[in-house]
C-alpha cells in the first residue's frame, strides 16, 4: 500500500468550476499536510498547509483534513486555465521529511 | 533573490563520471532536504541535513550517493560513477524545521549519457 495515494487523473474541469483533488494517507501518525502545485518542467510550489481537522481557506483554495478518515482534499474555486498543473499531496510524520503522492494532473478547459 | 538556489540547472554527465549538485537554502533556513523525481514518478525523499549534520539519510541509495551541508557554503549532493538510471530531476528544499512547509529550488536536471 502506498503511503500517500492520489488519483493520477487527468482531472478535467471547465473554467470557472470547482476542482476537487483528493488524497489519502496510510500512516496515522502523520502530523502535517501540504499541497504543492507543479507545472510541467518546474519545481513544486507550496500552496497550502493544514495541520488540524477541518477546513482552511486561502483565496480560491480550501484544504480539508479528516484525520479519522486519513483524508486530505484541496478545492480550487473559480478554476482558471493557469491552474492547470499537477497537484502533489505531501505529509510529514514524526520528522520533517515530506512523503509525496504521485500527483493529480488538473486540466482547466476554456 | 531570497529563494532556494540550485546549480547547475542542467547537468550532463557520461556514465562513470561524477555529478555534484549544489543547493543554497533560503535565507534564515537551516534545514535542507534533497528529493529526486524520476520521469513520470513522484518526488522521493533522499536526505535531510542541517549544518554539518546528516539528520536522516533513509532515502539515499547505499552506494555512490553522498550529501553534505558544511558550516560554510552550499549543501552538496554528490553522485559518483553515474549510471543512466541516475538521470532525473534533483530538487533541494529548505525550511526552518518548524513548518509551514519546505520551499523548493528550481532543481537540477541530470542527464547521464
Amino acid at each position: 500500500q502506498k503511503e500517500v495515494e492520489q488519483n493520477s487523473g487527468p482531472l478535467s474541469v471547465p473554467e470557472g468550476a470547482i476542482a476537487s483533488l483528493n488524497c489519502t494517507y496510510s500512516d496515522r501518525v502523520s502530523q502535517s499536510f501540504f499541497w504543492y502545485r507543479q507545472y510541467s518542467g518546474k519545481s513544486p510550489e507550496l500552496i497550502m498547509s493544514i495541520y488540524s481537522n477541518g477546513d482552511k481557506e486561502d483565496g480560491r483554495f480550501t484544504a480539508q483534513l479528516n484525520k479519522a478518515s486519513q483524508y486530505v482534499s484541496l478545492l480550487i474555486r473559480d478554476s482558471q486555465p493557469s491552474d492547470s498543473a499537477t497537484y502533489l499531496c505531501a505529509v510529514t510524520g514524526g520528522g520533517n521529511k515530506l512523503t509525496f503522492g504521485t500527483g493529480t494532473q488538473l486540466k482547466v478547459e476554456l | 533573490n531570497a529563494g532556494v538556489m540550485q546549480n547547475p540547472r542542467h547537468l550532463v554527465r557520461r556514465r562513470g563520471q561524477e555529478a555534484r549538485l549544489r543547493c543554497s537554502p533560503m535565507k534564515g533556513h537551516s534545514h535542507v532536504y534533497w528529493y529526486r523525481q524520476l520521469p513520470e514518478e513522484g518526488l522521493k525523499f533522499m536526505v535531510y541535513l542541517q549544518k554539518e549534520n546528516i539528520i536522516d539519510e533513509s532515502g539515499m541509495p547505499k552506494e555512490r550517493f553522498s550529501a553534505e551541508f558544511p558550516k560554510e557554503g552550499p549543501s552538496i549532493l554528490r553522485i559518483q560513477q553515474v549510471v543512466r538510471g541516475d538521470s532525473a530531476a534533483y530538487f533541494c528544499a529548505s525550511d526552518t524545521g518548524t513548518g509551514p512547509g519546505a520551499f523548493f529550488g528550481q532543481g537540477t536536471r541530470l542527464t547521464v549519457v
